[in-house]
C-alpha cells in the first residue's frame, strides 16, 4: 500500500541557510501534518492543512512556513536555520473524514542537520 | 508537567511474556486516543486507535481507554522480538473539522528478549 512520501531523507544544511522538506501524502488523503522530533523526543506538532487551508498551528517558529497545494502534497519551508533545528522532520496525513477524527500515518521523515 | 505521561523504561521482557504500557493524562478534553510504534530513525506507526472508554483488540494487541481516570494502556500478548521498539501514545481534542493535532506521551522504550 503507498505511503506517505517524504523528500529528502537526509538534509545537511549550514546556519541561516533555508531548507525546503516535502511531503506526499497518502492518495485521498487530504489532510497534512507536520512534526519535529529532536534526538529522544517526541513528537512535536508544528502545524496542519486540512484541503490547503491551515487547519491547526502548533509551536512552529515565525521563521518556518508550510503549505498545501491543489494536489494536496505539502511543503514545510525553513528560513534562517540554527544548530537547534537538527531534528527528525515528519509528515503524517490523514483520509477524508467520515464522522470522527480519523488517524494521521506518518512517513519516514526527513532529517535535517544544521551545522 | 506535560499533558501527557508515559514511563520512558526501557522495559525489558521475556519473548512470548505481555507488555503493558500505559500513559496518563491531565488534559480531560481529549477525546481521541492512539497508540504508535517506533523503531529508531524510522516514522511512528499506527498500531490502534480509538475514541472511547473501554477495550479494543486487534490481533495480539488490545488498547483500554479509561476516560474518568485519564489512563490508557496498550497489552500486547505474545511478545515477539521484533515488537522491541520504542511505543508512544497520542491523543487529541476533536476541535477542528480536521488536522487535529496530536500531543504525544514520551515514548516508552521496550525490549522482548529471546
Amino acid at each position: 500500500a503507498a505511503g506517505v512520501i517524504q523528500s529528502p531523507r537526509h538534509l545537511i544544511k549550514e546556519k541561516r541557510e533555508t531548507a525546503t522538506l516535502k511531503c506526499y501524502p497518502i492518495p485521498r488523503h487530504d489532510t497534512v501534518y507536520w512534526y519535529q522530533q529532536g534526538p529522544g523526543q517526541d513528537p512535536q506538532f508544528l502545524i496542519s492543512f486540512y484541503e490547503k487551508m491551515q487547519s491547526d498551528k502548533g509551536s512552529i517558529p515565525d521563521r518556518f512556513s508550510a503549505q498545501q497545494f491543489s494536489d494536496y502534497h505539502s511543503e514545510l519551508n525553513m528560513s534562517s536555520l540554527e544548530l537547534g533545528d537538527s531534528a527528525l522532520y515528519f509528515c503524517a496525513s490523514s483520509p477524508r473524514r467520515v464522522e470522527v477524527n480519523t488517524e494521521a500515518f506518518f512517513g519516514q521523515g526527513t532529517r535535517l542537520t544544521v551545522v | 508537567q506535560k499533558e501527557v505521561e508515559q514511563d520512558p523504561g526501557p522495559l525489558s521482557v521475556p519473548e512470548g511474556a505481555i507488555v503493558s504500557l500505559n500513559c496518563t493524562y491531565s488534559n480531560s478534553a481529549f477525546q481521541y486516543f492512539m497508540w504508535y510504534r517506533q523503531y529508531s530513525r524510522k516514522g511512528p506507526e499506527l498500531l490502534m486507535y480509538t475514541y472511547s472508554s473501554g477495550n479494543k483488540e486487534d490481533g495480539r494487541f488490545t488498547a483500554q481507554v479509561d476516560k474518568s481516570s485519564k489512563y490508557i494502556s496498550l497489552f500486547i500478548r505474545d511478545s515477539q522480538p521484533s515488537d522491541s521498539a520504542t511505543y508512544l501514545c497520542a491523543m487529541s481534542v476533536l476541535e477542528k473539522a480536521a488536522g487535529n493535532k496530536l500531543t504525544f506521551g514520551g515514548g516508552t522504550r521496550v525490549l522482548v528478549k529471546p
